[in-house]
């Protein structure tokens, strides 16, 4: 079993649909959770990053960690065509160990 | 953030030969990674560069197969040694701005294929 599973896609929405994005974990060690986005041909870049269960936002961006359930999330408000790119989330407990990453599509 | 170039930025290899991939950031950082992003899976960590030492390599990868050079805090090489069409992947730097930052950034990567 992966230590993070992560659901590779291609998950297609409208342009303006909410993008629902998750990722679980088997290794409660894992104390930072990061997502990141990485546009083809290029190397991924941080989105954001938490330490806490609950819920942080940036923008048209909210991440969410639910420790207990070990279980988190990224959601893309008003989603724009500029959105599509594969999420990858990134769980860090002594190492990075990174989710096989999402392939979104937003469609104008 | 930092600004991380590599080069080349992609190469095309005959079995058995090698390659060395440069890696150049706009500053200096602390932590230096040498990562490989295969087709539909995840990135997995080769090795941390480590600046006047010998590089900390993972599990499954050798110093052997996959020598890394750290000569001062900007810069860092990364060589796949004897390479087999099973190397075709995608590999990538990334850094650490300063130690225990948890916030890493990567370079563009370099797309390699073995033929």
């Amino acid at each position: 079993q992966k230590e993070v599973e992560q659901d590779p896609g291609p998950l297609s929405v409208p342009e303006g649909a909410i993008v629902s994005l998750n990722c679980t974990y088997s290794n409660s060690a894992f104390q930072y959770f990061m997502w990141y986005r990485q546009y083809s041909r290029k190397g991924p870049e941080l989105l954001m990053y938490t330490y806490s269960s609950g819920n942080k936002e940036d923008g048209r961006f909210t991440a969410q960690v639910d420790k207990s359930s070990k279980y988190i999330s990224l959601f893309i408000r008003d989603s724009q065509p500029s959105d599509s790119a594969t999420y990858l989330c990134a769980l860090l407990g002594g190492k990075l160990q990174f989710g096989a990453g999402t392939q979104v599509v937003v469609t104008p | 953030s930092a600004v991380i170039s590599q080069k080349p930025s992609r190469d095309i290899c005959q079995r058995g030969t090698s390659l060395t991939i440069q890696c150049q950031v706009d500053s200096q950082v602390t932590m230096m990674f040498w990562y490989r992003q295969q087709p539909g899976q995840s990135l997995t960590l080769i090795a941390t560069a480590n600046q006047g030492s010998e590089a900390t390599y993972e599990s499954g990868f050798v110093i052997d197969k996959f020598p890394i050079s750290r000569p001062n805090l900007t810069f860092s090489t990364l060589t796949v040694s004897n390479m087999s069409p099973e190397d075709s992947s995608i590999y990538l730097c990334s850094v650490e701005e300063t130690r225990n930052s948890y916030e890493q950034y990567f370079g563009p990567g370099t797309r390699l294929t073995v033929t």
